[in-house]
């Protein structure tokens, strides 16, 4: 069965580095998603994404934070300067309907990110 | 904007008894609960979902029902097995918006 996949799976950084998270979506999928979950705490919506550009974002994905899709497989998120409040779990999801009823999100292993 | 709210934060229960997960959501247009199973350190995994003209799925050990006049839907395990044990989170979503999750409740099914 076809799986969301993100590399690394641990990232270490100094606080003001830039960073990126990697994301392969499931192939035929059109909607990609970023998530963050800090520990203990809830899964939160970061930022969608659709045909090239960000369908939606939350008040979280703040100017520090972006997103790209640099081949037909990859989907990104950058950080361009971390803080602290940056560590979190960073998930990615993909679904090939968007955000219609019924949609199917599949995340991938995730990210954890640990800014010091 | 919607807000979810779960309850309880923790739960244990015996093997083979029923484990119950409430969710409330504020927005009456959200018209799409999913529920995911999170196991420690992997990532969430969908287990049933309803929406908003069902009253009620099964799926095997697993129930979800909603109430949309009270705004809240439940979901139900019975016969738990240690293997049920993981972070459930609800989640709500009004009509072509994403994604509002609860905060999660923390089943441990003890042998």
């Amino acid at each position: 069965e076809p799986e969301v996949t993100q590399t690394p799976s641990h990232q270490v950084t100094q606080m003001g580095q830039e960073v990126i998270l990697r994301c392969v979506p499931i192939s035929n999928h059109l909607y990609f998603y970023w998530y963050r979950q800090i520990l203990g705490q809830k899964v939160e919506f970061l930022v969608s994404f659709y045909n090239n550009e960000i369908s939606e974002k939350s008040e979280i994905f703040d100017d520090q934070f972006s997103v790209e899709r640099p081949d037909g497989s990859n989907f990104t998120l950058k950080i361009r300067s971390t803080k602290l409040e940056d560590s979190a779990m960073y998930f990615c999801a993909s679904s090939n309907s968007g955000p219609t009823v019924g949609e199917t999100q599949y995340f991938g292993p995730g990210t954890r990110l640990l800014v010091l | 904007g919607e807000n979810v709210e779960q309850h309880p934060s923790t739960l244990s229960v015996q093997e083979g008894d029923s484990a119950v997960i409430k969710c409330t959501y504020s927005d009456s247009a959200s018209n799409y609960f999913p529920w995911y199973k999170q196991e420690l350190g992997k990532r969430p995994q969908l287990i049933i979902d309803i929406r908003s003209n069902v009253g009620e799925k099964k799926d095997q050990r697993i129930a979800v029902t909603l109430n949309k006049t009270a705004k809240h839907f439940s979901l139900h395990i019975t016969e738990t097995q240690p293997e049920d044990s993981a972070v459930y989170f609800c989640a709500a979503r009004p009509w072509g918006q994403n994604f509002v999750f609860g905060p999660g409740t923390r089943l441990s099914v003890l042998p």
